[in-house]
């Protein structure tokens, strides 16, 4: 078993849409989470991290974090075409020497316009 | 405003041939990471390095190697490369934020992707 599952899509709304992208793990001692996105040919960019349960917003984005469920979830407000891409969860405990992340495998998401 | 630089976006190799992927990175980051990206499998951590010359196995070190003789500069080698080495190879680099400092928060490349024939 994968310690970090995603749907890996695809998935495609209309412009406009509210998107939810999920993830969940199996490892209780992860602490961080984050998602990148990662366009076409390209390498993945952070886009939003949290520390621990509770939500955060940046813009158009709110990311959610359920320690309780294991679950991490990413919202996306008022979809546009420019957000097509990959989203990837990553998640990472800390250790002594610095702290590795895990990542999901990627959900592709398509926004028409 | 690149700021971590894989040599090499596209390479098409033989069977057995010994290949190098060079990555450089200009935000004097203490740590260096090397991925290789599947469908279906996600992201999976090769070797990662939190110091010039030194280097730890990630969860898929068996064929490669690496090496870290500067800062700034990270290298994946496979010694004798094979067609289940096909895949899009990322680097990342981040800085060291110390014991229990903080998220690890990668800055990654453009990736590299190796063909394997």
């Amino acid at each position: 078993q994968k310690e970090v599952e995603q749907d890996p899509g695809p998935l495609s709304v209309p412009e406009g849409a509210i998107v939810s992208l999920n993830c969940t793990y199996s490892n209780s001692a992860f602490q961080y989470f984050m998602w990148y996105r990662q366009y076409s040919r390209k390498g993945p960019e952070l886009l939003m991290y949290t520390y621990s349960s509770g939500n955060k917003e940046d813009g158009r984005f709110t990311a959610q974090v359920d320690k309780s469920s294991k679950y991490i979830s990413l919202f996306i407000r008022d979809s546009q075409p420019s957000d097509s891409a990959t989203y990837l969860c990553a998640m990472s405990v800390v250790e002594t020497s610095g702290s590795r992340l895990t990542f999901g495998e990627g959900t592709q998401l398509t926004v028409n316009p | 405003d690149v700021k971590v630089t894989q040599s090499s976006r596209y390479l098409v190799k033989r069977t057995g041939e010994k290949v190098f992927l060079e990555c450089v990175q200009d935000m004097d980051h203490e740590n260096m990471f090397w991925y290789r990206q599947d469908p279906g499998l996600g992201l999976r951590l090769i070797y990662f390095s939190y110091d010039v010359k030194m280097k730890e196995k990630g969860d898929i070190p068996e064929g490669y190697s690496v090496s870290r003789e500067k800062k700034e500069r990270f290298s994946l080698i496979l010694e004798s490369a094979s067609t289940n080495q096909t895949s899009m190879y990322l680097c990342a680099s981040s800085f060291f934020l110390g014991q229990g400092a903080g998220a690890n928060v990668l800055t990654f490349g453009a990736g590299s992707r190796l063909t394997v024939l």
